[in-house]
């Protein structure tokens, strides 16, 4: 079985200071890891997603994550916060074999101050 | 062109009602899903379907009913709703058993009053 835990449920930063929003997980299986973005009473948006090849991933808006095995973490940052990122942040995982949906974590709220 | 497109975006419904959520997906993915987000934005798979066959039933109520009438089609059929099933829910999609990263809809706001 799978499950992720997201340290923090609100994280604030001031606008150009460094995005750290952290994410352990649990899998008895290799696992393949995601980090999603929910805008206001929009739908979920892939960021970026660690599929066993690179352990650095690069997704979009900036944003990266960096899968550390020995600490089962999947921490997503970014150097410079703006205030378009400001969202709700869910970090999940999946089994990397058949039929094991996403599991989510409780997700982060990302705010950033002007 | 929307990928995976849910209607309705918002639903008002009296207790008791029954109700259903469509969600069509335009990317040829072979799996589909639904996903329950509660009022603390906490999201928990319900169903999964590949190749219109269900895989994956979580411990959903048996008021819930997935349909799938083919690969690009899920709908989901509640009856006799409760003030408990009050929630958002997304539909996604995605390629092959191992998902390499789901797509999904913009979300159906279900109130139950």
């Amino acid at each position: 079985a799978q499950s992720v835990t997201q340290l923090g449920s609100h994280v604030s930063v001031s606008e150009g200071a460094l995005v750290l929003l952290r994410c352990n997980y649990s899998s008895s299986v290799p696992p393949y890891l995601f980090w999603y973005v929910q805008y206001p009473n929009q739908g979920l948006q892939l960021l970026l997603k660690y599929t066993s090849a690179a352990t650095l991933v690069k997704g979009i808006n900036g944003f990266e994550a960096e899968f550390k095995k020995s600490e089962t973490s999947f921490h997503l940052t970014k150097p410079s916060a703006h205030m378009s990122d400001a969202a709700e942040y869910f970090c999940a995982v999946s089994a990397a074999r058949g039929n094991t949906p996403l599991v989510f974590g409780k997700g982060t709220r990302l705010s950033v101050i002007a | 062109d929307t990928a995976v497109s849910q209607t309705p975006k918002y639903l008002v419904t009296q207790m008791g009602n029954d109700k259903s959520i469509k969600c069509e997906q335009n990317l040829g993915h072979d799996t589909m899903y639904w996903y329950k987000q509660d009022s603390k934005k906490f999201l928990k798979i319900m169903f999964s379907y590949n190749n219109k066959e269900l895989i994956i039933n979580e411990t959903v109520p048996n008021r819930f009913s997935p349909k799938s009438p083919d690969k690009a089609h899920l709908n989901l059929h509640i009856n006799s709703l409760e003030l408990g099933d009050s929630a958002v829910y997304f539909c996604a999609s995605s390629q092959g058993e191992v998902p390499l990263g789901a797509f999904f809809g913009q979300g159906t706001r279900l109130t139950v009053v």
